[in-house]
């Protein structure tokens, strides 16, 4: 089946250190979501990447869509505190089609 | 906005009995809305796709007569386990889609955790 390979499974950080999550998926992405997820909480929609090399930011993330639209990362710079959690990506595979989710990154970030 | 509600937020009830989540969109219509379960450290799982007024598709391996799913309205969906037993506890998270018209993404629930003793 269609599967979104993701990795690491955990990463655990100095505060201030870089972090990077990668996703990847064998067949052509119609495009990728990411989503974070605080312990305990819920997944919430970060953003959306549907161009091909496609790169976007938001403050200290940087999200980046392979130029073949089968791979993804999320790069955070100086990691934070509240950076912890665990961030999954979601791949569609068709337009309107559904979501299959990563095994998603845990990050733990140490004061 | 894009506002997802869950009922309840957990619930504990006996094996054998019948639990119904309900999942809401409040500032949205959604045309589809997903279920979804999450075990402890693991990844969300789609179970089925739930299109308004129309059957609910499911996954591969997910049992239809037991994971009941019924989406009445643009802005309602429940899923209902029935004859719920231990191994069904779990984190069952929905999502909701807007319309056409609206963005191709997600919005979740805060999810329901279900215990069944």
């Amino acid at each position: 089946g269609q599967q979104v390979m993701q990795i690491p499974q955990y990463q655990h950080v100095q505060e201030g250190e870089d972090f990077t999550t990668y996703c990847n998926s064998s067949t052509t992405l119609s495009n990728i979501q990411w989503y974070k997820q605080r312990p305990g909480g819920h997944p919430v929609f970060l953003i959306q990447l549907v161009k091909s090399g496609e790169v976007k930011k938001q403050k200290r993330l940087t999200f980046q869509f392979g130029e073949a639209k089968k791979n993804s990362s999320l790069h955070i710079t100086a990691t934070q505190t509240t950076d912890v959690g665990t961030y999954f990506c979601a791949g569609q595979f068709t337009n309107a089609g559904k979501s299959t989710f990563g095994d998603g990154t845990t990050l733990t970030v140490k004061p | 906005g894009a506002v997802v509600s869950q009922h309840p937020s957990w619930v504990i009830c006996k094996s054998g009995t019948s639990v119904k989540i309900e999942c809401r969109s409040l500032d949205f219509q959604a045309t589809t809305m997903f279920w979804y379960r999450q075990f402890p450290k693991q990844s969300l799982m789609l179970m089925a796709t739930s299109n308004e007024g129309s059957k609910a598709t499911y996954e591969q391996g997910v049992e239809k007569d037991k994971f009941l799913i019924n989406h009445a309205s643009l802005t309602l969906s429940t899923l209902t386990v029935t004859s719920a037993h231990p191994e069904d506890s779990s984190f069952y998270i929905c999502s909701a889609r807007p319309g056409v018209a609206g963005p191709d993404t997600q919005y979740f629930g805060p999810g329901t955790r279900l215990t069944v003793l």
